[in-house]
């Protein structure tokens, strides 16, 4: 069964930082993975989705890649702000529905 | 502006009642989902349709109950078989047209019990 693990589970960095956030599944037969933001009692966001055969997506100040064959990617963001706290979610989809891992809650302090 | 609807979005429950959470999305999905989030936990799949009348089972399915007579609508039901059904119910959808397509999920329900 597809185990999503996200570390660290809290992280709290100055303004302007590049930070780093981790997730790591058990099952490398993927098809796609995707990072989410959740924001205090809100639905989820899709940041950015990496397909099986790709190795990285970007997206303005966000990048994130997929090492398949180890089960890991990170989410890198760029200078960071207090606008980017909130709790990031990864998921990964296989032949069942997306599994999450249970999110690293990002404070950006100014 | 096409998305998905979730109401209401705060909910109570009394001991032995049944309640039923509304999701409507107009994106033109195939696929709808129902998770139940705990606080400092994960999202857990309750169900999952992939088409019109049909419906699956995820993860934490018991004391639920779901619906799927039109493409747009996935009504969940908390019956009084759920004991704990304090938590945040987010639903989703996403098209099923080849594979890895991204889900968007509603705002959320949060339900509580008197």
């Amino acid at each position: 069964k597809q185990e999503v693990t996200q570390i660290p589970a809290a992280l709290s960095v100055p303004e302007g930082e590049n930070l780093v956030l981790n997730c790591s599944f058990t099952d490398s037969a993927i098809y796609n993975l995707q990072w989410f933001r959740q924001d205090p009692g809100k639905g989820l966001t899709s940041l950015l989705l990496i397909q099986s055969s790709q190795r990285e997506q970007t997206s303005g100040r966000l990048n994130a890649s997929l090492d398949k064959s180890s089960g890991r990617s990170t989410l890198y963001i760029a200078a960071s702000q207090p606008g980017d706290s909130a709790t990031y979610l990864c998921a990964v989809s296989g032949n069942t529905p997306l599994v999450f891992g249970k999110g690293t809650r990002l404070s950006v302090i100014a | 502006d096409g998305g998905i609807t979730q109401s209401p979005k705060y909910l109570f429950r009394k001991e032995g009642q049944n309640v039923t959470l509304s999701c409507e999305q107009n994106l033109n999905h195939d696929a709808m989902y129902w998770y139940r989030q705990d606080p400092g936990q994960g999202l857990r799949l309750i169900y999952y349709s992939q088409i019109v009348n049909d419906f699956q089972k995820g993860d934490i399915a018991e004391g639920y109950s779901v619906s799927r007579e039109k493409k747009e609508s996935f009504p969940l039901t908390v019956t009084s078989a759920q004991k704990n059904p304090t938590a945040f119910y987010l639903c989703a959808s996403t098209s099923i047209e080849g594979q890895g397509n991204i889900q968007y999920f509603g705002a959320g329900t949060r339900l509580s019990v008197l």
